[in-house]
């Protein structure tokens, strides 16, 4: 398994800021992930992030809303640019430790919401 | 239309009482995931299903993947209050690495 971190675990944000989440983990992983999760909602990837390379994002999610680094293999950071209410959600981070399964570790989220 | 069909979408018991939460899809998946997410906090990974027909048991929770691998249930006897919390299935679908999850079934222990 491994442990994974958040920063800020919650935000009360302006309409047209930006707010940058930071992601942690206890361990080297290739591949982390960030999702958006919408009150009441199941979870949706944003993007796939891994060291060296370009995000790879979802349909619906762009670069210039969400940029994304990976600096190393222990850390992320997703941007919420230009926010909006309608970015109000949980946004989680999310690791693959690389075994056979393609099961997925979680942080504890962000909540956002954006008055 | 989502990939993993989960359902019921929420179920409200008294304690005591058992439940049965199914995620069903038209795809194969390499393996399947079960998460249980509570108000405030990430999911929290339950089990990994890997093999067609495989059956887990992890104290009062039985999780079962179909012989295709294309479905798969959770069972929760004898219920309690410490069970209530969203239930999440997941998984990839062969030759993929993206998690596809399912609606989520919110359910409740009455005490």
């Amino acid at each position: 398994s491994a442990v994974i971190s958040q920063k800020p675990s919650r935000d009360i944000c302006q309409r047209g800021t930006s707010l940058t989440i930071q992601c942690q983990v206890d361990s080297q992983v290739t591949m982390m992930f960030w999702y958006r999760q919408q009150p009441g909602q199941s979870l949706t990837l944003i993007a796939t992030a891994n060291q060296g390379s370009e995000a790879t994002y979802e349909s619906g999610f762009v670069i210039d809303k969400f940029p994304i680094s990976r600096p190393n293999l222990t850390f992320s950071t997703l941007t919420v640019s230009n926010m909006s209410p309608e970015d109000s959600s949980i946004y989680l981070c999310s690791v693959d430790v690389g075994r056979s399964t393609d099961t997925q570790y979680f942080g504890p989220g962000t909540r956002l919401t954006v008055l | 239309t989502q990939l993993l069909e989960q359902s019921p979408q929420f179920l409200s018991i008294q304690e005591g009482e058992n439940l049965t939460v199914y995620c069903n899809s038209s795809s194969v998946f390499s393996s399947l995931q079960w998460y249980r997410q509570e108000p405030g906090e990430g999911p929290v990974l339950l089990v990994t299903v890997v093999t067609g027909g495989e059956v887990k048991k992890l104290k009062r929770l039985t999780f079962q993947f179909g012989d295709a691998r294309k479905d798969s249930s959770l069972h929760i006897t004898a219920a309690q209050p410490g069970d209530t919390g969203l239930y999440l299935c997941a998984g990839a679908p062969l030759g993929d690495y993206k998690l596809s999850f399912g609606a989520g079934t919110t359910v409740t222990v009455r005490a």
